[in-house]
């Protein structure tokens, strides 16, 4: 069975300084991931996947995050912090082996940006 | 696009009740699927329906919930006496094919008093 670890329940940034928000998983088989960010009383926001193509993947928002196997990592990152950007970012890891397709979710990282 | 439609967007209702929740997935999407959430963690997998089959269901289903989807559209998730841990957000997400990105309504929020 998959899982996914979000370090950092709550990470704090001024605007304008990087964005690193972390992201580890579990998966028996090439995993497919994905970074879904959530405002206040509303669903979750697609920001970017990986399905085995490039390890590097650039989303909306200039959000991007890079894959690497060999730490079975999956960080998000963002060169500058814009107020906006306040939310609360979910990883997600599917299998990808099977036809299901379900989403086994982090417990989430909430992102405060400071003025 | 007009998104994944959910309704309502909140439900207070008292212990014991039994009450309806109702998701209008993109129009072209066959992959239908619905999470619940609770405060402070991310979304868990409840249930699956490819077109109008219900394909897996997790072990948090309890034989209290049922979901449905007639003729491949919409669906619903039903929780008869409803319990004070049935409190979340419940959302629906659906997706065009396997391995294309779900895409999330905006939930509905059940209080149960």
């Amino acid at each position: 069975a998959q899982s996914v670890t979000q370090l950092g329940s709550h990470v704090s940034v001024s605007e304008g300084a990087l964005v690193l928000l972390r992201c580890n998983y579990s998966s028996s088989v090439p995993p497919y991931l994905f970074w879904y960010v959530q405002y206040p009383n509303q669903g979750l926001q697609l920001l970017l996947k990986y399905t085995s193509a490039a390890t590097l993947v650039k989303g909306i928002n200039g959000f991007e995050a890079e894959f690497k196997k060999s730490e079975t990592s999956f960080h998000l990152t963002k060169p500058s912090a814009h107020m906006s950007d306040a939310a609360e970012y979910f990883c997600a890891v599917s299998d990808g082996g099977g036809s299901n397709y379900k989403l086994t979710f982090g417990k989430g990282t909430l992102l405060t940006v400071n003025p | 696009d007009t998104g994944v439609s959910q309704d309502p967007r909140h439900k207070i209702t008292k212990r014991g009740q039994n009450v309806t929740f109702r998701c209008d997935p993109i129009s072209e999407h066959n992959r239908l699927y619905w999470y619940r959430q609770t405060l402070g963690q991310g979304p868990e997998f409840l249930t699956y329906f490819q077109n109008e089959a219900q394909l897996e269901k997790s072990r948090l289903l309890s034989d209290r919930f049922s979901a449905e989807r007639p003729k491949g559209s919409f669906s619903t998730l039903e929780i008869q006496r409803t319990e004070q841990g049935d409190s979340a957000m419940y959302l629906c997400a659906s997706s065009l094919a396997e391995y294309q990105p779900q895409h999330f309504g905006d939930g509905t929020r059940l209080s149960i008093l």
